[in-house]
């Protein structure tokens, strides 16, 4: 597997510094919410999920916030690793009986050693 | 527990050929993706199936694009003919009913059509 290139919005942190990936949702009705990670020649991989009942899960190094008045969704990575250099998406479900997942387009992260 | 398994991992084949991609969804899961994954687009959804039945087909691109679940363990995406454009990554993913809306991807197939 390979993720979307180079056009795409690229975070670059020093290790060991927090980083923060943004993502803007538009589905009101959607009430679930999943980051995944997606390294080099892999497919994408869960990192965290938050239902719309919620505004806050946190994780092992991972805590995801979501504001659903402004449609935000933040994934927020403590002392971050050059292992987690890769690309995050967010996903978001359709708020109906379906189980599709809506992805957005990601997001590079980079890590400065 | 193996994963998602896809095959093959790399095609190449030229404008005008069939090609099939192959999933194996995770054991125990009932619900297989497929989906298409290139720069300009993004991770797009073609179909998706559950308890082997195909439940929505609105991605995928054009009649050229077929796929089946013969049974619980086994899909399978076509395309035919193969066209320059249809060159790109297509994942596998499946989840359990019941669990939530998390879905496990494969390790993908990067298609490439010349």
């Amino acid at each position: 597997g390979e993720s979307v290139g180079l056009h795409l919005p690229t975070l670059s942190v020093q290790e060991g510094d927090n980083s923060i990936i943004n993502c803007a949702y538009s589905n009101s009705a959607s009430d679930y919410f999943i980051w995944y990670k997606q390294e080099s020649g892999k497919g994408p991989q869960f990192i965290i999920d938050i239902r719309s009942n919620m505004d806050k899960r946190q994780g092992q190094r991972v805590t995801v916030l979501l504001n659903k008045t402004v449609k935000h969704l933040s994934l927020q990575i403590a002392a971050t690793q050059p292992g987690d250099s890769a690309v995050y998406f967010c996903a978001e479900n359709m708020g109906d009986s379906s189980y599709k997942l809506i992805f957005g387009s990601g997001t590079r992260l980079l890590v400065r050693p | 527990d193996a994963g998602v398994i896809q095959s093959p991992r790399h095609e190449v084949t030229e404008m005008g050929q069939e090609v099939t991609l192959r999933c194996k969804p995770i054991s125990g899961h009932n619900s297989l993706f497929w989906y298409r994954q290139t720069m300009m687009r993004g991770l797009e959804l073609l179909i998706y199936f559950n308890n082997n039945v195909p439940i929505d087909d609105s991605g995928m691109p054009e009649d050229r694009f077929s796929a089946k679940m013969p049974n619980a363990s086994f899909s399978t995406l076509k395309i035919q003919p193969s066209e320059p454009r249809d060159s790109a990554v297509y994942f596998c993913a499946s989840r359990r009913t019941g669990v939530a809306y998390e879905q496990y991807f494969g390790p993908g197939t990067r298609l490439t059509v010349t």
